[in-house]
């Protein structure tokens, strides 16, 4: 398997423009994660979906960002407007249900996001 | 809710023992490990769920306990290889597949 795929790898936008990440799951896992980190903030989770329904968005910092999983094999993180305060890593990672408890996240290789 | 990584760094010689520590204020049902190398994804090491068990991974080990909200990665007979940064993420329910909460790492550095 070829592994969480996302694209682009990295990004450099001016502030005000909209920024689009993408991600591709390992096929057959039913969960999607989107996470970002920075230095002062570390790893921190944006949104999940479940068989393609975002389940909680909480950790989303404010309207500019949305994602959206349209199928079982894509799914996009937008910033729009971007600011310099998104500059970060962007991870997408994947999982699927195991019987009995939670189980390992595959993560992609990030998209690095430089905001000017 | 973020759990609490201790040491925030730590240097080894190959060859000598380093442990992880990774504390939560919360009820814990489950802990992941994860080493993420420099410039990379991180990479699942282990999950130990509620109960107290531990677990290894060639020379690499972490217990759980539950009571004390805590859990400790053991990396034994260090190697150059090991080097990364490594996070324990903590879910507070079971069936938490998604609310995982990831502490700020601890830098472990092996020297030759």
């Amino acid at each position: 398997d070829a592994g969480v795929i996302q694209s682009p790898r990295h990004e450099v936008t001016e502030m005000g423009q909209e920024v689009t990440l993408r991600c591709k799951p390992i096929s057959g896992h039913d969960y999607l994660f989107w996470y970002r980190q920075t230095m002062m903030r570390g790893l921190e989770l944006l949104i999940y979906f479940n068989n393609n329904v975002p389940i909680d968005d909480s950790g989303m910092p404010e309207d500019r960002f949305s994602a959206k999983m349209p199928n079982a094999s894509f799914s996009t993180l937008k910033i729009q407007p971007s600011e310099p305060r998104d500059s970060a890593v962007y991870f997408c990672a994947s999982s699927s249900l195991k019987a009995g408890g939670p189980y390992e996240q595959y993560f992609g290789p990030g998209t690095r996001l430089t905001v000017t | 809710q973020q759990p609490v990584q201790s040491p925030q760094a730590v240097i080894l010689r190959e060859g000598e023992d380093a442990v992880i520590n990774c504390s939560s204020s919360k009820a814990l049902y489950s802990v992941h490990w994860y080493r993420q190398k420099h410039g990379e994804a991180p990479v699942f090491l282990m999950i130990l769920l509620k109960g107290g068990e531990q677990k290894g991974h060639d020379k690499i080990s972490a217990s759980f306990n539950e009571k004390k909200q805590q859990s400790s990665l053991y990396l034994t007979a260090s190697q150059l290889s090991y080097s990364g940064t490594y996070f324990c993420g903590t879910a507070n329910y079971g069936g938490s597949q998604g609310n995982l909460i990831f502490g700020k790492g601890t830098k472990l550095s092996v020297k030759p």
